[in-house]
């Protein structure tokens, strides 16, 4: 059965620290991986991970793919309270299947 | 900008009820789904479409009916509600023109939070 675990499922730090937050998946037929952050409402894309991109930036994020470990990391550093939000893990698998993990609940404080 | 739109935001049903939630897109996109997201469990995928008047079954089926006659509208009935699908509902569509939908990401209404007593 497909599956993707995220960890931790809840992280409490301070402004300006850093966070690493991890996905790891097995699925059956991988495609990509794809990171997303959720407040109060819908889920919106931060970064889509594939075999030809694996590694993305953008601003304080970051995330690599480790296909020979079957995982992916979230990187956040100089973190702000408007960070705070649940992250979630996806992984497209096959054709039109997307499989979420449980997400991690990061709680950034002043 | 309005992207994907659902409605209604909040509803209350009681046990045996019936309702539609409602999505619509205005992406042209061909991929259309619908999550349920529960706490400790992630989304689950309930019911998806690749085109007018095709539809399939995801995850968690039962239940749901779905039908898809435009491209822009998705929507989602419940046929008899139970508590068990006290839940928070997400629609979600991407494109698959000119390249398969598992390498386009999904882009995401706000949601509809149903309560059933």
């Amino acid at each position: 059965e497909d599956k993707v675990v995220q960890s931790p499922l809840s992280l409490v730090v301070h402004e300006g620290d850093t966070v690493t937050l991890n996905c790891s998946y097995e699925v059956t037929n991988f495609r990509s991986l794809l990171w997303y952050k959720q407040e109060k409402k819908a889920p919106t894309f931060l970064f889509m991970l594939t075999s030809s991109g694996i590694e993305k930036k953008s601003g304080r994020l970051s995330s690599i793919l480790d296909k020979k470990e079957l995982s992916s990391i979230l990187n956040i550093t100089a973190t702000q309270t408007g960070d705070s939000a649940i992250y979630l893990c996806a992984v497209s698998s096959g054709t039109y299947k997307y499989i979420f993990g449980t997400g991690t609940r990061l709680k950034v404080l002043a | 900008n309005a992207g994907v739109t659902q409605t209604p935001k909040f509803q209350v049903l009681k046990t045996g009820q019936s309702m539609t939630l409602q999505c619509a897109q205005d992406m042209n996109h061909e991929y259309m789904s619908w999550y349920r997201q529960d706490p400790g469990m992630g989304l689950r995928l309930i019911h998806y479409s690749v085109g007018a008047g095709i539809t399939d079954q995801g995850e968690v089926p039962n239940g749901y009916n779905v039908s898809r006659s435009t491209t822009e509208d998705f929507p989602l009935r419940l046929l008899s509600a139970a508590p068990s699908q006290t839940s928070v509902y997400f629609c979600a569509s991407s494109s698959i023109r000119g390249q398969s939908s598992y390498n386009s990401p999904l882009h995401f209404g706000n949601g509809t939070r149903l309560t059933v007593t």
